[in-house]
This record gives C-alpha cells, structure tokens and sequence, in this order.
C-alpha cells in the first residue's frame, strides 16, 4: 500500500533562518505531489505542484521554493524566512492527472517562526 | 473560476443528534466535490466524492452528502453524531485542468457535546 510521510514533525525557527521541509511517498511510482499551506483558523493554500522529476509549478509568489530532485521526494525550502512563513505544511500526492482523483495527504508539518 | 464557499465557521452538535455542514461551489462545468475531514494536527482524510456517477455519495464513518445541481450545493450529513466526529471539514472543487488540483474551503469545525 501507499504511504506519505513528512518531516519534522514540528519545527521552530527564528526569523531569517532557512528551512527545508522534505515530504516522500512510498508504494507508488510517478506522483503527482503537491504542497500547501494552512495558516491559523484559514483554508488550505495550493503552493507548489510537481508532475515529474524537476518540474514545479507555484502557485503563489512567495518566499518559499520547492524542488523534486527524485520521483518520490518533494521538498519545500526557504531561504530565510518570515514570521508570516508560520503555518500548517502539508504534502499530498495523486496517483493520475485525472480530475476525479484523490488527494491523499502526508501528516503535516506544524513551523513556528519566531 | 470555481470556488467553494462553507457557510459556518463552527457547527455544535450535541452527541445523538443530525450533522449538517454546508458546502456551496460555484463552477462553469461539472464539478467534481469533495469532503476532506481533519484531526488535530493530523493531516486530511477523504471522507467521500462526488464524480458525476450517484448525486447521493456514501462515504466513511456514515457521513453522506447530496450533490444538488439547482442549489449548487454539496452538503455533507451524518444521521446521529459521534463523539469522535469532533474535527474540521473541509469541502473542495476540483479544477478541470486535466490535472488534479483542488481549490479547498474555509472549513468549518465541528463540536460534539455529549
């Protein structure tokens, strides 16, 4: 069966500090990965999406960048960052490029900056 | 551009009694609809979608929901709560770009008392 894991779990950092937040999937070859966002009391924000292997499309300018440097991992990174950075970090993948598809979702990673 | 919109931040049931979380989306095309439900700290959990088969879709735990083309609506139900229902809900469009992507609502947040 397929697994998600991210890590760390939990994170704080001081402002200015960089930040690299790795999510793999198991038991599943050629993803779809995604990245989002869920700050305090707020919906989920798409940030960034992968197709493949080097391909990244963003969503929302930001101070935040990802990279897929192999077909299963999916890292988010920054390289200094914001109070505003603060949030709920999840990771997902689908197994197609079909609109009925399920997001399946890592466990999250909950950063602080302070 | 489709778009979700939950009316209800916070829904308070007592333990027994009918579980009604509203989900409205607005779409120029068919839309395929989901309900996600998250636990503290937990990542996303799909509970049932709607993919234009049956409007009315079963999902886990004895949660349901009605897609209602005339009211734009995809309302998720549950006959008698549950203590462990407690969580978020979250509804979400998904985009036809051919590829999977998501655009989620607010959320609302369900409170069970016993």
């Amino acid at each position: 069966s397929q697994t998600i894991h991210q890590w760390p779990a939990t994170l704080v950092q001081p402002v200015g500090s960089p930040l690299s937040l790795e999510c793999t999937v198991e038991g599943t070859s050629n993803p779809n990965l995604y990245w989002y966002r869920q700050a305090a009391g707020r919906g989920l924000q798409l940030l960034f999406y992968s197709v493949g292997i080097g391909q990244i499309s963003s969503e929302v300018p930001q101070n935040l960048s990802a990279s897929r440097p192999q077909d299963r991992q999916f890292i988010l990174s920054s390289k200094k960052l914001l109070l505003s950075d603060s949030g709920f970090y999840l990771c997902a993948w689908t197994g197609g490029g079909h609109s009925t598809d399920t997001q399946y979702f890592g466990p999250g990673t909950r950063l602080t900056v302070l | 551009a489709q778009s979700v919109t939950q009316l209800g931040s916070h829904v308070s049931v007592s333990e027994g009694a009918l579980v009604l979380l509203r989900c409205n989306y607005s779409s120029s095309v068919p839309p395929y609809l989901f309900w996600y439900v998250q636990y503290p700290n937990q990542g996303l959990q799909l509970l049932l979608k709607y993919t234009s088969a049956a409007t009315l879709v079963k999902g886990i735990n004895g949660f349901e929901a009605e897609f209602k083309k005339s009211e734009t609506s995809f309302h998720l139900t549950k006959p008698s709560a549950h203590m462990s229902d407690a969580a978020e809900y979250f509804c979400a469009v998904s985009l036809n770009t051919g590829f999977q992507k998501l655009v989620f609502g607010t959320g609302t947040r369900l409170l069970v008392s016993p």
